[in-house]
């Protein structure tokens, strides 16, 4: 099935560290999703981005929809262990809910 | 806490047979989605459903169906299921054209 191009794969990073992914597609998508998964569980959705440009922070989370909307990139700042887990990006054509979800990247945090 | 509940949480089937996997929706929301996950992938849309219709469907055979109900609960219906169709099934929920929220999961094992 199609998935986005999201890098990098798994990070490993120490406590307090920033840490960035990214997102990128062959097609041009009108909202861009953040979510994180936990083993086991569904999705949570962090961030939703809606317009091309468009910088959208929550808490410690920063996420920027990029200008020719092919791409998005999330960054975390001062990363803590309850940071760990899976964090998909995904796409959202207007007028559809269909989401079609980055590859993933998994993020440890070493205390 | 999305307040979109799926049932049963496990679930261990035989080739050959058939299941059905249940989603409640967030109160409010109208439009139910259906993804399939599998180990170490990005969840992939199955399809959609929207006031009780079928709106969008993915690259999955016709023995994968659904059904919303009046109050926009969902089923989803997998028939013959093969080897291959265990995963993580997830149901998101979403007033239409707005950000989909996600549901804990059935973990689908078929043997």
């Amino acid at each position: 099935g199609q998935q986005l191009n999201q890098s990098p794969q798994s990070m490993f990073i120490q406590e307090g560290e920033d840490v960035s992914m990214n997102c990128t597609s062959s097609s041009i998508f009108n909202t861009w999703l953040w979510y994180k998964q936990d083993p086991g569980e569904g999705p949570v959705l962090l961030i939703a981005l809606y317009k091309a440009g468009e910088l959208t922070s929550n808490g410690r989370l920063t996420a920027q929809f990029g200008i020719t909307r092919k791409d998005s990139f999330l960054n975390i700042s001062a990363s803590i262990p309850s940071d760990v887990g899976i964090y998909f990006c995904a796409g959202q054509l207007y007028n559809t809910d269909k989401l079609i979800f980055g590859t993933g990247t998994r993020l440890q945090v070493f205390p | 806490e999305t307040g979109v509940t799926q049932s049963p949480t496990h679930l261990i089937k035989t080739r050959g047979q058939q299941v059905t996997l249940r989603c409640s929706s967030q109160s409010g929301h109208n439009t139910v989605s259906w993804y399939q996950q599998a180990l170490g992938q990005g969840p992939q849309f199955i399809f959609q459903y929207y006031r009780e219709e079928e709106n969008g469907r993915g690259n999955f055979p016709p023995r994968f169906s659904g059904l919303q109900f009046p109050n926009y609960s969902s089923e989803l219906n997998v028939n013959a299921l093969e080897l291959d169709d265990s995963a993580l099934y997830l149901c998101a929920s979403s007033i239409r054209n707005t950000e989909a929220f996600f549901g804990q999961g059935t973990r689908l094992t078929v043997v």
